[in-house]
């Protein structure tokens, strides 16, 4: 069974760079797109952007401008960078499986932008 | 962005009971539709793709329908591991986009 486990800071100060892992196990990386989605808190779901493991990329218009993701096949990780963030990037962010439908999700990690 | 919108907010249910979820997009999103579930400090899981078909293991009481911008997810006969929150998602056009969900709560 394949699992999803994101990792990386849960505090990021106002116009730094949020960055997070997630790490593949129990399935391969190769022959799927990866995705990213997040949560604010007692919101409802975002979609950030996808990679597929070859490289091609998809990210949301509105976060476009702020967002890096990458994928490493030799780790079975792929990564989320948004740069200059403020506290409306305060939200749980998961990794998952699939784009554009989501079949295996991580569980998720709470990052808080706050000085 | 098609914007999704779900109704009720909430939905009080007694167990052994139907609900009925509904989710209209802003434009047609043909039959692009998916609906997740969320428990509290769970991360969603997916019910049905493709406004119809359902995820492996899913059980035959949740049923999804519909077509263009009104879909429908269906729970037959609740169970107390069905109350949670429901989201539909879109994957018609980029971006993505989620409702805001409906939080089926116990009656």
């Amino acid at each position: 069974q394949v699992q999803l486990q994101t990792s990386g800071p849960g505090l990021v100060k106002p116009s730094e760079t949020l960055s997070l892992t997630c790490t593949i196990s129990g399935g391969s990386i190769t022959g799927y797109y990866w995705s990213w989605i997040r949560q604010p808190p007692g919101k409802g779901l975002e979609s950030i952007g996808y990679i597929h493991y070859s490289g091609s990329i998809g990210y949301n218009p509105s976060l476009q401008s702020r967002l890096t993701i990458s994928v490493d096949t030799s780790k079975s990780q792929f990564s989320l960078k948004l740069n200059s963030v403020t506290a409306a990037d305060t939200a749980v962010y998961y990794c998952a499986r699939g784009s554009p439908v989501f079949d295996r999700w991580g569980q998720g990690t709470l990052v808080t932008v706050s000085s | 962005e098609i914007v999704m919108t779900q109704s009720p907010a909430t939905l009080s249910v007694s167990p052994g009971e139907r609900a009925t979820l509904s989710c209209r997009a802003s434009q047609s999103v043909s039959i692009n539709l998916a609906w997740y579930q969320q428990k509290p400090g769970q991360a969603p899981r997916l019910l049905i793709s493709g406004a119809s078909t359902r995820a492996t293991g899913v059980p035959a009481a949740f049923s999804g329908s519909g077509s263009g911008t009104e879909f429908t997810l269906t729970i037959s006969s609740l169970q107390s591991e069905d109350f949670a929150v429901y989201f539909c998602q879109q994957y018609n056009d980029w971006p993505l986009t989620f409702g805001q969900g409906t939080k089926v709560e116990i009656k």
